[in-house]
């Protein structure tokens, strides 16, 4: 079983949808939750950052972490074409190794 | 945020042969990573280069295929050695800042290609 599970997808939305990415994790010592998103051919961009249990809010982007269910989820509302990309949840613990999922295509439909 | 760039950023190269990267940052940290993302796959951490110090391996990773540099506190490079087709990969480094949040930002990463 591997330290992160993330739903590879791919995942096709209309316009203006919300979208639900989620990820699941094993290791109980994991407190620092991230998501990036990286476009084709580029390197992953930092879109949240979250410590611990609970939700952060940014603009269309919110990041919500569940500690007691070990499961983190991003939700992006009123999506955008240009929001079509793969998304990469990573988790570390004290150690500050990123563990990461294995990313979600997402594609936004016009 | 943290601006990061990598050279060179693609390379083929032959089999057999080696390849050094290049990562500079533009502010002072102490934390440096190399990462491999393989074709179609999500990262994976090859080693931390703390400066200062010798560079820490993750499992499957070794010095003398992967020697790490750290000169200082801005700079890194990754050398991929006696290079075979398996080590097509993207190969990206990251930083975290000495302060505040715990974050990491990624450079753009070099696109391998080994025939």
């Amino acid at each position: 079983q591997k330290e992160v599970e993330q739903d590879p997808g791919p995942l096709s939305v209309p316009e203006g949808a919300i979208v639900s990415l989620n990820c699941t994790y094993s290791n109980s010592a994991f407190q620092y939750f991230m998501w990036y998103r990286q476009y084709s051919r580029k390197g992953p961009e930092l879109l949240m950052y979250t410590y611990s249990s609970g939700n952060k809010e940014d603009g269309r982007f919110t990041a919500q972490v569940d500690k007691s269910s070990k499961y983190i989820s991003l939700f992006i509302r009123d999506s955008q074409p240009s929001d079509s990309a793969t998304y990469l949840c990573a988790m570390s613990g004290r150690a500050q190794k990123l563990v990461f999922g294995q990313g979600t295509r997402l594609t936004i439909n016009p | 945020s943290a601006v990061i760039s990598q050279k060179p950023s693609r390379d083929i190269c032959q089999r057999g042969t080696s390849l050094t990267i290049q990562c500079q940052v533009d502010s002072q940290v102490t934390m440096m990573f190399w990462y491999r993302q393989q074709p179609g796959q999500s990262l994976t951490l090859i080693a931390t280069a703390n400066q200062g110090s010798e560079a820490t391996y993750e499992s499957g990773f070794v010095i003398d295929k992967f020697p790490i540099s750290r000169p200082n506190l801005t700079f890194s490079t990754l050398t991929v050695s006696n290079m075979s087709p398996e080590d097509s990969s993207i190969y990206l480094c990251s930083v975290k800042r000495d302060r505040g949040p715990y974050e990491q930002y990624f450079g753009p990463g070099t696109r391998l290609t080994v025939t």
